[in-house]
């Protein structure tokens, strides 16, 4: 079983229309929760930062973790079509030594159609 | 303020070659991280320095790769002899060293191997 699932999609959605993006994981060392946007052929962008269980807004977007669902998701409002990409979503454990390893999730595809 | 990167940005060799990567931290940052993401799977995790000492690699696949970040600056990963599995994207990232765990990616090098 691996440590963090996320469906792959493809998810296809209209513009401005709300998204929700989310994945859930076995291991319950993870404390840090990570969003990342990856363009096709190009590295993945870190969108939010998560520590523990809460929500946190910015802009357009807004990431929830419940630690004890084990489960994070990820909303974009007003999607756009530039907005379209991979999302992966990412966790960390006790930081050691000012930083650790990164647990990815598959990614889920995204399409923002006009 | 550069990004991380990353050279070649592609490669192609044959079974039994040896291939060299490198990347190049943003300047500063102590924390350098490798990954790989092979197709259809994740991103995983590799091996992560802090300044020019391995604090983990405990994702390195087996002997045939070698990491090392001569300095602390930029580091080179090297598949000595490469298989065909060996085949996917490899990410660098890299963080700063005061607990956070923000990871800026590169935009990965493709190898392939025939």
């Amino acid at each position: 079983q691996k440590e963090v699932e996320q469906d792959p999609g493809p998810l296809s959605v209209p513009e401005g229309a709300i998204v929700s993006l989310n994945c859930t994981y076995s291991n319950s060392a993870f404390q840090y929760f990570m969003w990342y946007r990856q363009y096709s052929r190009k590295g993945p962008e870190l969108l939010m930062y998560t520590y523990s269980s809460g929500n946190k807004e910015d802009g357009r977007f807004t990431a929830q973790v419940d630690k004890s669902s084990k489960y994070i998701s990820l909303f974009i409002r007003d999607s756009q079509p530039s907005d379209s990409a991979t999302y992966l979503c990412a966790m960390s454990g006790v930081l050691t030594g000012g930083g650790n390893k990164l647990t990815f999730g598959t990614g889920t595809q995204l399409k923002v159609e006009l | 303020e550069a990004g991380v990167t990353q050279f070649p940005s592609h490669s192609v060799i044959e079974k039994g070659q040896t291939v060299t990567l490198r990347c190049d931290p943003i300047s500063g940052h102590d924390n350098l991280y490798w990954y790989r993401r092979v197709m259809g799977k994740e991103i995983k995790f590799l091996l992560h320095f802090v300044k020019e000492s391995k604090q983990d690699e405990s994702g390195m696949p087996n002997n045939r790769f070698l990491a090392e970040r001569t300095g602390g600056t930029y580091s080179t990963l090297k598949v000595q002899p490469a298989e065909l599995e060996d085949s996917g994207v490899y990410f660098c990232a890299s963080s700063q060293d005061w607990g956070s765990d923000t990871q800026y990616f590169g935009p990965g090098t493709r190898l392939t191997v025939l």
